[in-house]
């Protein structure tokens, strides 16, 4: 699978949108972007994934770039809950696939 | 959604004894399970996979004669941890995936926090 890259941490205020990038540079063809986040303590939670259209439902929206070298998850109106890590990964799908996560990003929403 | 439960959720258990965590699909049937293992401040890593059936694959460096895996249904697998020591306190962590999706998803448990004396 693809290794992801982003960021180690960032914030934003609560209410406003909250954008968090992540490359995959050497996604292949049949990988999917799956994004994850875990709240302190907690098993990991399923946000949303995509090939290679922009996704929406209704946690956040997914964009993926043309090249699909590179992806943004939007979060539209940050709340204090949404304060976690977030896994951004790329996996195929089938039968032996899995997901690998890395370090991920630190979003810190702040009052 | 698709909801995993784990039990227990925490567990305290002396060196040299036994542990077993549970893991259960509640609402959908998992064809597929997945053991992670969480230390503080670090990311999952996963340590088997496995189906419902047939033997768990171990990833690499984990030891299958010490993290028994057994998967005897479509909703339920158990990760037992044999002769713990406190090295192996960690967050222990399944998944699984829906095996009536199109799109291969996995859904988390709670976790389980198991702390080795």
């Amino acid at each position: 699978d693809a290794k992801t890259t982003q960021p180690p941490s960032m914030d934003c205020a609560e209410g406003r949108a909250a954008n968090l990038p992540c490359n995959h540079s050497t996604i292949s063809g049949n990988e999917y972007v799956y994004w994850y986040r875990q709240i302190h303590s907690q098993g990991p939670q399923y946000i949303i994934h995509g090939l290679k259209n922009n996704e929406t439902n209704e946690m956040a929206s997914l964009i993926i770039t043309e090249d699909r070298k590179s992806s943004t998850l939007i979060l539209p109106h940050a709340t204090l809950r949404d304060t976690a890590v977030y896994y951004c990964i790329a996996a195929s799908t089938g039968a032996n696939s899995k997901l690998t996560f890395g370090k991920g990003i630190t979003l810190s929403v702040r009052p | 959604g698709a909801v995993v439960s784990q039990h227990p959720s925490r567990v305290i258990c002396k060196s040299g004894t036994s542990v077993k965590i549970e893991c259960r699909s509640l609402d959908f049937q998992a064809t597929t399970m997945f053991w992670y293992r969480q230390f503080p401040k670090k990311s999952l890593m996963l340590m088997a996979t496995s189906n419902e059936g047939s033997k768990a694959t171990y990833e690499q460096g984990v030891e299958k004669d010490k993290f028994l895996i057994n998967h005897a249904s479509l909703t339920l697998s158990t990760l037992t941890v044999t002769s713990a020591h406190p090295e192996d306190s960690s967050f222990y962590i399944c998944s699984a995936r829906d095996y009536g999706r199109v799109y291969d998803e996995q859904y988390f448990g709670p976790g389980t926090r198991l702390t080795v004396t």
